[in-house]
């Protein structure tokens, strides 16, 4: 599965758009970008997926460039339980679905 | 629908001790999956099933076994349990291939003295 390159940390004022972004130049065509989120030592919870297309739920935006080789995460009106580490993942569907999780980039929502 | 419950929440252990972590899933999910957490780093894969019956290694298997006897659980066991595998256990599992996404038990924390 292809590497992924996130800022270890980031602050975004309560209310506010935080955009996490998350470099994978090495995708390949067949790799899915996924989003999970980890908030104080609870078990990640998933966020979005993605292949090609913008995504949007109820929870996020996934924006995925033309190219693939980056995206981002926009959580559109942060608040204080948004504080979390985020992790972006990319992965091979049916490769023994293997996720590998990096370091992540810890988001802390300000008041 | 519990989704992915851990047994138990905290463990002490000394050195060279053994313990099976139990893991278990009320989705019908295929697939399982036991990480690890370090302090501030992310996940590692310990190992992982596709299946009842099945097991396969991951990231950092050594020092580890599992065992998939029936589809709804997923052990993982520490034989002579090490000072080195202090930390936060946490089971997952997944619809079977696809695109699914991996749900996450609360996690297990584990200290060997």
């Amino acid at each position: 599965d292809a590497k992924t390159t996130q800022p270890p940390s980031m602050d975004c004022a309560e209310g506010r758009a935080a955009n996490l972004p998350c470099n994978h130049s090495t995708i390949s065509g067949n790799e899915y970008v996924y989003w999970y989120r980890q908030i104080h030592s609870q078990g990640p919870q998933y966020i979005i997926h993605g292949l090609k297309n913008n995504e949007t739920n109820e929870m996020a935006s996934l924006i995925i460039t033309e190219d693939r080789k980056s995206s981002t995460l926009i959580l559109p009106h942060a608040t204080l339980r948004d504080t979390a580490v985020y992790y972006c993942i990319v992965r091979v569907v049916n490769t023994g679905n293997q996720f590998y999780f990096g370091t992540g980039t810890s988001l802390t929502v300000i008041p | 629908n519990a989704g992915v419950t851990q047994t138990p929440k905290f463990r002490v252990l000394k050195t060279g001790q053994s313990m099976t972590l139990l893991c278990a899933q009320d989705m019908n999910h295929e697939y399982m999956y036991w990480y690890r957490q370090d302090p501030g780093m992310g996940l590692r894969l310990i190992h992982y099933s596709v299946g009842e019956g099945t097991t396969a290694k991951g990231e950092v298997p050594d020092g580890y076994n599992v065992s998939r006897l029936k589809k709804q659980n997923f052990l993982l066991g520490l034989e002579s349990a090490a000072p080195s595998q202090t930390s936060v256990y946490f089971c997952a599992s997944m619809v079977s291939g696809g695109i699914g996404t991996q749900y996450f038990g609360p996690g297990t924390r584990l200290t060997v003295l």
